[in-house]
């Protein structure tokens, strides 16, 4: 399975955009790009995903690079709400749909 | 759609006892995942399933077991509970790709 990294903490100030970088060098080419984050202790809610072109829904857009091997979550106008753990995720292509979590980043939106 | 839901919220274990911790979706979805959460770190995956019946280990199974005889749940069975299974543990569903997570069930073994 592909492993992601990304950065541990980041900082953004309320109503600026938060860009959150992932690297996932080893992905391969029918691999996904998922991001979920984590607000408090609650469990984890599904962002976005993409395969190679970007996406953009409700909540954010996912840019990925033309290499696939890096990505990045951009929330437009952060809020304090958005103020959670953020991961990205490769997900396996076996057709299990099995997701490896890895430790995020902390965003925290400053007032 | 109540969604994903578990039971119970919280528990306290002593060392040796056993527990089924449950969780039921009312979503349809064929896909069930288990997964724990130790403080300040990511999720595990212990067990998951891809439709009744049908179930397999993720990353970290041992001291688990779990069974699939519906859809709709998926309950996860520790025995003899060990201080190393404190934990949160969060079930979740999917059809199959966005993952729809329960609340979680908060863990401790003394």
């Amino acid at each position: 399975d592909a492993k992601t990294t990304q950065p541990t903490s980041m900082d953004c100030a309320e109503g600026r955009a938060a860009n959150l970088p992932c690297n996932h060098s080893t992905i391969s080419g029918n691999e996904y790009v998922y991001w979920y984050r984590q607000i408090h202790s609650q469990g984890p809610q599904y962002i976005i995903h993409g395969l190679k072109n970007n996406e953009t829904n409700e909540m954010a857009s996912l840019i990925i690079t033309e290499d696939r091997k890096s990505s990045t979550l951009i929330l437009p106008h952060a809020t304090l709400r958005d103020t959670a753990v953020y991961y990205c995720i490769v997900r396996t292509v076996s057709g299990t749909y099995k997701y490896i979590f890895g430790t995020g980043t902390r965003l925290k939106v400053l007032a | 759609n109540a969604g994903v839901t578990q039971t119970p919220k919280f528990r306290i274990l002593k060392i040796g006892q056993s527990m089924t911790l449950q969780c039921t979706q009312d979503m349809n979805h064929n896909y069930m995942y288990w997964y724990r959460q130790d403080p300040g770190m990511g999720l595990k995956l212990i067990y998951y399933s891809v439709g009744a019946g049908i179930t397999d280990k993720g990353e970290v199974p041992n001291g688990y077991n779990v069974s699939r005889s519906t859809t709709e749940d998926f309950p996860l069975r520790l025995e003899l509970a060990a201080p190393s299974q404190t934990s949160v543990y969060f079930c979740a569903s999917s059809y199959p790709d966005e993952q729809f997570f329960g609340p979680g069930t908060r863990l401790t073994v003394l």
